[in-house]
């Protein structure tokens, strides 16, 4: 089945590092980009940036662009989110996404299931 | 960075019939409009993608219109199963592919 598995539900206290994975399987990862959306809770999508697997070509929203970094491992289909040091405004779902492998013009069309993110002291 | 405006923030319809959705760009995004339904608890799933173009699986009941700025989702024959979030997204303007803040369809 073609999919994208993301890690589970992380708790975490402010000022701690974190990193979130999220797996591809039954296609060609690196032909595909992978996006990044935050979702915090009761609000819409914000992309955060994206990752093109075959050569770690990265771009950033501004509004994110320093308070994390993406990136990917082609050899394991895996992409990543992390951050360094945590806030509780960070305190959100996050998805990642593929676009761009030849289907659906550059629109989302397969999604991980989500991980939830929470920073509480 | 491009605006995407959606309307209203809250629908409420009552079964069996049409829904319209709205997703308003701050400039033009030519084609490049998808929608995406959100269910409580789910990750969201494409619907519609290069502004009427049904995703994989997606019943004709749901279309999509517009061009330029001004985007429309239809749901027609509505159903309880579609009751959720709805959200536009623009993918014109590389790299920065922004979302509307996102349309929730309540069914009486």
């Amino acid at each position: 089945e073609v999919q994208l598995v993301q890690s589970g539900a992380e708790l975490k206290k402010p000022g701690e590092s974190l990193e979130i994975s999220c797996t591809g399987s039954a296609y060609t990862f690196n032909t595909y980009w992978i996006g990044w959306v935050r979702q915090m809770p009761g609000k819409g999508l914000e992309w955060m940036g994206i990752i093109y697997p075959r050569d770690s070509d990265t771009r950033y929203s501004p509004a994110f662009q320093g308070q994390v970094t993406i990136s990917a491992d082609k050899s394991i289909n895996t992409a990543y989110l992390q951050w360094s040091s945590l806030k509780a405004s960070d305190t959100a779902m996050y998805y990642c996404a593929r676009f761009g492998g030849g289907c659906c013009n550059d629109a989302f069309d397969l999604w991980g299931q989500g991980t939830m993110v929470t920073v509480s002291s | 960075e491009i605006l995407m405006t959606q309307s209203p923030a809250t629908l409420s319809v009552s079964p069996g019939e049409s829904a319209t959705l709205s997703c308003r760009a701050s400039q033009s995004v030519n084609s490049n409009l998808a929608w995406y339904q959100q269910k409580p608890g789910q990750a969201p799933r494409l619907l519609i993608y290069g502004v009427s173009t049904r995703a994989t699986g997606i019943p004709a009941r749901f279309s999509g219109s517009g061009s330029e700025t001004e985007f429309t989702l239809t749901i027609s024959s509505l159903q309880s199963e579609d009751s959720a979030v709805y959200h536009c997204q623009q993918y014109s303007y590389w790299p920065l592919y922004t979302f509307g803040q996102g349309t929730r369809l309540k069914i009486k």
